[in-house]
This record gives structure tokens, sequence and C-alpha cells, in this order.
């Protein structure tokens, strides 16, 4: 079946834009993750949605960011006024149920370039 | 502050020999482990896990074992193919709300025909 799915592959923005990053999760998944994995780090947790819960934000590195996830489906990531750190390939992975044991399955991610 | 460590970036081993990539953790309060393997261009798939209550882990050619003294863990391939070639990713989690997990930068691994 169809696996995670994000869009665009290939961002270049800016200083000061704002840009908006799409996943589309595995179908009847209820937990969705939005990690970011910057140049020579492993990747770090920004925001995590479960059903109709209020999402984890304690990831988020600052109010510049947000999440929404309609539906409990589609998820998109907002980043206002990027900055050049903002940087990254940012990539989203949804899980089954969102358990400590549940696979979690990632999309091919977004590469963002800031100028 | 990286709570999951990877101190080899890069590993090279030829064919049929034994890869063996190592991962070490500070937070005593992680009790799951995994091993993702990302090739090129597309997100990280997963590989193999461990509990905190167990200390190998045997899945075909790929054992992880866990020193939960030493937080240290090791995945082992064994024999190595050239397929194999990929970055790996240690991850480990704490159950939280969130479940997340806390990942390494990542080794990569070149197995030479």
């Amino acid at each position: 079946g169809a696996g995670v799915s994000q869009s665009p592959s290939n961002k270049v923005t800016e200083k000061g834009k704002d840009v908006e990053l799409r996943c589309d999760p595995i179908s009847g998944h209820t937990a969705l993750y939005w990690y970011r994995q910057s140049l020579g780090q492993g990747l770090e947790f920004l925001i995590y949605f479960q059903g109709n819960s209020a999402p984890d934000k304690s990831g988020l590195p600052s109010d510049r960011f947000s999440a929404e996830r309609t539906g409990g489906s589609v998820s998109t990531l907002t980043i206002q006024r990027t900055q050049q750190e903002d940087s990254a390939v940012y990539l989203c992975a949804s899980s089954a149920q969102g358990t400590q044991y549940n696979e979690q399955f990632f999309g091919p991610g977004t590469r963002l370039t800031v100028l | 502050d990286q709570q999951v460590k990877q101190n080899s970036p890069s590993l090279s081993v030829q064919e049929g020999r034994i890869s063996i990539l190592n991962c070490d953790y500070t937070n005593s309060m992680f009790d799951y482990f995994l091993w993702y393997k990302k090739y090129p261009a597309e997100g990280p798939t997963f590989l193999i896990s461990i509990s905190s209550i167990k200390d190998k882990n045997e899945d075909g050619r790929f054992t992880v074992f866990l020193n939960k003294s030493a937080k240290h863990l090791s995945l082992h391939i064994v024999p190595s193919q050239p397929g194999d070639s990929a970055v790996y990713f240690c991850a480990a989690s704490v159950q939280t709300g969130a479940n997340n997990l806390f990942f390494g930068t990542g080794t990569r691994l070149t197995v030479i025909p």
C-alpha cells in the first residue's frame, strides 16, 4: 500500500518568507510525527499528533513553527519568517497507534533551503 | 544536547564480513531502542529493535546487543552484503505521551564487493 508522502520534495526560499510543508500519513494511522535533520545532526523531534488529542508541541524550536493536522489525516508544518538556521530536511512519520512499540513509518522528507 | 550518540560517522567493510555499528546513550530512562536504515532520498526504515528487558535480539543477519550498564548498544550485520550500504541511525525512546524517538547522527556503512 501507499506509504507516507511529503511535498514538496525540495523547497528553496528567501530569509523572512513563510513556508508550508505537507505530510500525507499512511491511511488509518492515528499518530503523526514531524522531525527535522539539520546538517551533521540526528533527527530532532518537533511535534506529535495522536487522534483528536491536543498535539505535543514540546519539540518545536520557536514560536515561528506551527503545525496542523486536519481531519486526523493530512498535516501541514508551517514555518513563519524563515531563518537560515531553519535549513534542514523535514521528515514526517506516522504510526498505527503511537505507542512506544508501534513502528514509525517515515516519508522521504522535504529538503528546505533558506537563502 | 545529544542524548543518543554515534561516534563513527562512517564504516567500510568487505562483503561477507561482519559489520558492527555502535551507539551510546546518556538518558538512563530510555527503555526501547531501535535501528533505522536510510538510503539516499528516502526516509529512514525500521530495521530492528530491542527492549531494555533484553540484552540481545536477532533477526536474520541482524543482531542488536544492549549493555544497559554501559549505556551502549550495537548492531551486528553478518554476513554483510553490498545492499546493506546505507546510513544507519540508532534511536531510543522512553514511554511518554509522544513516545517520540531520539536519534543519533548516523553511521554511513559501505560494504565493498
